[in-house]
């Protein structure tokens, strides 16, 4: 069955860099493209990043984009979230998911648990 | 426009009808997915491309759209459908995904 795993959230001060991980199982990783997405406490979803099932695209919030760098190792089925600069308004669940497709179009099918990043000094 | 917008809270009568929609430009391009989230549990895909529902997903969940706007429709909502719905999308772009407010189910 398909499983994402993430880890690597904690406690970090404001300005200081942090990566998660999402560790996938039970299916071809290697033809998915994979997401970001994140929850501040209390509020609603938002999309982070997408990285290409080969790698070879990526793309970024703009609240986000020049600090945060996603990217993934298929031969470890792993994608990453590097996060850069963190400010108090990146505390947040990250969750990793998967970019499935079917009947020709594409949606988040699976998701991980979350793992929860707190920005604080 | 690059936003989503949903109603913040929505409540519905056990056995009743609700739908529970989302405006935003890039619904005239793109489809809507909806997710469902309970407290401490990761979303889960209800509806996908204007009306198709993943295996295990109840009928009574269905989409549509019409212009700017998709609707997810519950009918016949039960007690276990009280969570939080969000609509997503992508933008103008088509390589970004947006995802609206979110809409509080509530059923009585």
């Amino acid at each position: 069955q398909v499983q994402l795993v993430e880890s690597g959230g904690g406690v970090v001060q404001p300005g200081r860099s942090l990566r998660l991980a999402c560790a996938a199982s039970g299916f071809s990783f290697s033809s998915f493209g994979m997401h970001w997405v994140r929850q501040a406490p209390g509020k609603g979803l938002e999309w982070v990043a997408v990285i290409w099932y080969d790698g070879s695209n990526k793309y970024y919030a703009d609240s986000v984009k020049g600090r945060f760098t996603i990217s993934r190792d298929n031969s470890k089925n792993t994608v990453y979230l590097q996060l850069n600069s963190l400010r108090a308004e990146d505390t947040a669940v990250y969750y990793c998911a998967r970019e499935g497709y079917s009947n020709g179009y594409r949606f988040f099918d699976f998701w991980g648990q979350g793992t929860l990043v707190t920005v604080s000094s | 426009s690059s936003e989503l917008t949903q109603d913040p809270a929505v409540s519905v009568a056990l056995g009743q009808t609700v739908r529970i929609t989302c405006q935003g430009d890039s619904l005239r391009s793109w489809y809507a997915s909806w997710y469902q989230e309970k407290p401490g549990q990761a979303p889960v895909v209800v509806i996908y491309a204007k009306n198709n529902r993943p295996s295990g997903i109840p009928d009574r969940f269905s989409g549509s759209t019409s212009g700017n706007t998709a609707s997810l429709t519950i009918t016949g909502a039960q007690a276990e459908d009280e969570a939080d719905y969000y609509c997503c999308s992508r933008d103008s772009s088509g390589n970004h995904r947006l995802f609206g407010g979110g809409t509080k189910l509530t059923v009585l």
